[in-house]
């Protein structure tokens, strides 16, 4: 069974570029989660979706963060303008129980 | 407010000693427990659960409520248990994951 994937792997973007991240979910999995890692810090939940609908995204940090998931099946986080402290690693997460099935993350670099 | 505290930010010990990392929450209900692990290179896997009570590559860990404590503990530590371990907090199922800052664990021959 493939596992969560997630496009691209490492981005480098210069601050007010816009980047756009991709998860794709474990087939079948209704619960989709974005978190991620800013530099010494702990892994910080995002938003978390079931099938297309937003469930919880209290952890949005501002308005400069979309996150979509058309249809139910992959999602996108789109940082638009990047500033310096969005940098760090994004980790997005898939579910059907409890367990949440972690993706290998992306990297973003903002300069 | 959920809240997930890992004292250690480095924890190192020989080939076969105990090892134990130190896991303190702060939940108003009942939780549910993680520990997650992060091998070299590779993603985050789910290690253990509390609710399923069972041990993984040896590591076990108790939900202590009175101390609101998860820590996780292995009796002799092997070199391919280094690894960055982090604990992580659940409110309600299905729900997001509040996590720890993550003990860096080193194995020494």
């Amino acid at each position: 069974e493939a596992g969560v994937t997630q496009f691209p792997s490492h981005s480098v973007i210069e601050k007010g570029q816009t980047v756009t991240l991709r998860c794709d979910p474990i087939s079948g999995h209704d619960n989709l989660y974005w978190y991620r890692r800013v530099m010494g810090k702990e892994i910080k939940f995002l938003l978390h979706f079931v099938k297309e609908s937003k469930q919880d995204e209290s952890g949005m940090p501002n308005n400069r963060f979309l996150a979509e998931r058309t249809g139910g099946t992959y999602s996108t986080l789109k940082v638009q303008p990047a500033e310096l402290e969005d940098s760090g690693v994004y980790f997005c997460a898939s579910s059907q129980t409890n367990t949440q099935y972690f993706g290998p993350g992306t990297r973003l670099t903002v300069l | 407010a959920q809240r997930v505290t890992q004292p250690e930010k480095l924890l190192s010990v020989f080939k076969g000693a105990p090892v134990e990392l130190k896991c303190n929450y702060s939940y108003s209900g009942s939780p549910e427990l993680f520990w997650y692990v992060q091998y070299s290179r590779q993603r985050l896997q789910l290690l253990l659960r509390h609710i399923s009570r069972e041990s993984i590559k040896g590591f076990t860990a108790d939900l202590n409520k009175g101390e609101t404590s998860f820590h996780l503990k292995k009796p002799f530590a092997q070199e391919e248990d280094s690894a960055m371990y982090y604990c992580a907090l659940s409110g309600t199922s299905y729900g997001k994951l509040t996590f720890g800052q993550g003990t860096i664990l080193t194995v020494h021959p």
